[in-house]
């Protein structure tokens, strides 16, 4: 089964400040890894997938097979940052999405 | 109206009630989901369809029946809730077998249960 940890609950950062959501996971198999974002009374979007190895809105993400992570990252947060962050392994069979249980962004002028 | 659409937005229903939520998505996917997001459990998968047959049901309680009559639509029908049950519901789909392929999301249905 798939499991999926993310230890914080709420990350409060200043504006300009480097900032890392966590994230580690359990799995059989080769993983394939989303970071999810809802901003406030918006629908959850994708924010980016460890495959395509982009940066969106400056964040990235590194998968670490060895740490079983792939922890959100961004140099300097923006205050538009701020939303909820969910990472999401893509379940056996491709067929299912299991999320963690998130972690609050408040960036703070 | 494109991407996924959740009708309705806003649900209020007594105990004893027997209410539908309605999912459409306009993706061409082949894959459609039900999500419980409360402050307890942020995102809880309760139902999948993949290929129109579902394929996981996670010991989720019966009161909640999912319905999938095509690849383009998704029901909850609910009977005899719980306040607990009181939540947003979140619907999504994806196309099974594109490698990375993501969920999308519809807004939601706010359901609180009196």
């Amino acid at each position: 089964a798939q499991r999926v940890t993310q230890p914080e609950k709420l990350l409060s950062v200043f504006k300009g400040a480097p900032v890392e959501l966590k994230c580690n996971y359990s799995y059989s198999g080769s993983p394939e890894l989303f970071w999810y974002v809802q901003y406030s009374r918006q629908r959850l979007q994708l924010l980016l997938r460890h495959i395509s190895r982009e940066s969106i809105k400056g964040f990235t993400a590194d998968l670490n097979k060895g740490e079983t992570s792939f922890h959100l990252k961004k140099p300097f947060a923006q205050e538009e940052d701020s939303a909820m962050y969910y990472c999401a392994p893509l379940g056996d069979n491709f067929n299912k999405f299991y999320f963690g249980s998130g972690t609050k962004l408040n960036v703070k002028p | 109206e494109t991407g996924v659409t959740q009708t309705p937005r806003h649900l209020v229903m007594g105990m004893t009630n027997k209410k539908s939520l309605k999912c459409e998505q306009h993706l061409g996917h082949n894959a459609m989901y039900w999500y419980k997001q409360s402050a307890k459990k942020p995102l809880e998968l309760m139902f999948v369809y993949s290929l129109e047959e579902r394929v996981e049901n996670n010991s989720v309680p019966s009161r909640f029946s999912p319905e999938c009559p095509n690849s383009s639509h998704l029901f909850l029908h609910l009977h005899t809730l719980q306040p607990e049950d009181s939540a947003l519901y979140l619907c999504a789909s994806s196309q099974v077998g594109v490698v990375s392929a993501e969920a999308f999301f519809g807004q939601g249905t706010r359901l609180t249960v009196v």
